[in-house]
């Protein structure tokens, strides 16, 4: 089967870093997305791994260890405007062509004044 | 711009009564998928579509309908709608038909009222 695994939420202080985890069980693995959601918006993409190690594009870092079913997004220098769900998706090679994406249940995170 | 559009953003409907949720994407994509996402449940795909005329059940179909007659839309039908149907719906789209979903890109949602 699949399962994805985060926090459920998560509380940090402006200009801190958080580190959302994210652990997965999954056959047939074949890339992890990070997405971003705010409230009543649609999830926009904030990164993609699929090589082991640590993909970083300004504030916001992702890490993946294929070998441990884990990942981590790592924001730093936290503005008000991160508060949010941070979506973990791993995707999945279904024989054929086809890939499926499985998406984890989000990390709400608040950040705090 | 590059952009998913879904339509209506809102709608709150009857038991029974059919609706159609449109969706529409202007990157020239291939694969479109419509997804529902509950609380604690998060997002959870209801149908995809790797190309024209070709379309997949995903995790929760049940209940739902799809088409794909066009490149650029992939509406989702609700023949029956019942309450448990309540949800926000999002339309995602992507590049690369043959590997399945890439980097996708939704729509602003929308979000549905069974009564």
């Amino acid at each position: 089967g699949q399962n994805i695994d985060q926090p459920t939420e998560m509380t940090a202080t402006e200009g801190a870093i958080v580190q959302i985890n994210c652990t997965y069980q999954t056959s047939g693995f074949n890339g992890l997305f990070w997405y971003q959601q705010h409230a009543g918006e649609a999830p926009t993409f904030l990164s993609y791994n699929v090589l082991d190690g640590l993909e970083e594009k300004g504030r916001f870092s992702s890490f993946l260890s294929r070998s441990k079913g884990y990942s981590y997004l790592l924001l730093k220098e936290l503005q008000m405007k991160d508060s949010a769900s941070y979506l973990c998706a791993v995707r999945a090679f279904y024989g054929g062509a086809t890939n499926k994406l499985i998406f984890g249940t989000g990390t709400l995170l608040a950040v705090q004044p | 711009e590059a952009q998913v559009t879904q339509n209506p953003r809102y709608l709150i409907t009857v038991t029974g009564k059919k609706l159609t949720v449109t969706c529409s994407q202007n990157m020239n994509h291939e694969y479109m998928s419509w997804y529902r996402q509950d609380p604690g449940l998060g997002l959870r795909q209801i149908y995809y579509s790797m190309n024209v005329e070709v379309t997949d059940k995903g995790d929760v179909p049940e209940g739902y309908k799809v088409s794909r007659k066009e490149k650029r839309n992939f509406p989702l039908i609700l023949e029956s709608p019942s309450p448990n149907q309540t949800s926000l719906y999002f339309c995602a789209s992507s590049s690369g038909s043959h590997s399945g979903a890439n980097v996708l890109t939704f729509g602003a949602g929308s979000r549905l009222t069974v009564l």
